[in-house]
């Protein structure tokens, strides 16, 4: 399988607790995406990486948050001290970042369910 | 004012029937592209098709095609020849600005139905 990869699939924490969450790109892509779904809306964008680089963060992406891309393949997103607002599907996605190409699909993973009790 | 406006929360069709979702959009950028998306009950977000803002005719793919109306501000999707695994939700989204551009803005959904 050579799609997008998250780990784990479904995590159910305490409130207070910290949470990490992997991202396992497509090989050759080099940007990175995370975007946060709550029940009944569409996806959310919160921040992106370019190889390594964070180039965009979402004002949703509050200081509880962190994302890192360290060697420019796989993601971490970080949620310490979890609140129950916190609760959604973390999405990872994934392009070329060919420039000036401007199609650049992105191709999401299975994502991440959080559940802070 | 929303970037991406999907009025159909839900949506019944019959087997083999084409259906048409709508979407409306909003930017003031000259180079935008828009998506759909697909994302059945298991989570994944699963691209259908794709249409850039100099585009001069609408985009398909397979039995997925792409209503672009520039001047309206509109991509609506339609699926021809409904088949029961399209039962999902369906979200539009756009990319502004061309080149190192990022986000992607969704709107939020239409579940489709398909019924025999």
């Amino acid at each position: 399988d050579t799609g997008v990869s998250q780990d784990p699939r479904h995590k159910i924490t305490k409130r207070g607790q910290n949470v990490t969450f992997r991202c396992d790109p497509i090989s050759e892509h080099n940007r990175l995406y995370w975007y946060r779904q709550t029940l009944g809306q569409g996806p959310e964008f919160l921040t992106y990486f370019q190889n390594e680089a964070q180039l965009e963060k979402s004002r949703l992406l509050s200081d509880r948050f962190s994302a890192e891309r360290p060697k420019g393949s796989f993601s971490t997103l970080e949620i310490q001290r979890t609140e129950q607002g916190d609760s959604a599907m973390y999405l990872c996605a994934s392009s070329l970042g060919t420039p000036g190409f401007s199609t650049d699909t992105q191709y999401f993973g299975p994502g991440t369910r959080l559940t802070v009790l | 004012a929303q970037k991406i406006t999907q009025t159909q929360p839900g949506m019944f069709v019959q087997e083999k029937e084409a259906v048409t979702l709508d979407c409306t959009y909003d930017t003031s950028d000259p180079s935008y592209g828009l998506f759909w998306y697909k994302q059945p009950s298991s989570g994944e977000m699963i691209f259908l098709i794709y249409q850039g803002s100099y585009d001069q005719q609408n985009a398909t793919e397979g039995r997925y095609s792409l209503n672009f109306q520039k001047a309206r501000k509109s991509a609506n999707l339609v699926i021809s020849a409904s088949q029961l695994g399209d039962s999902a939700m369906y979200f539009c989204a756009m990319r502004e600005g061309a080149g190192t551009a990022s986000k992607l803005t969704f709107g939020t959904g239409t579940r489709l139905q398909v019924t025999l």
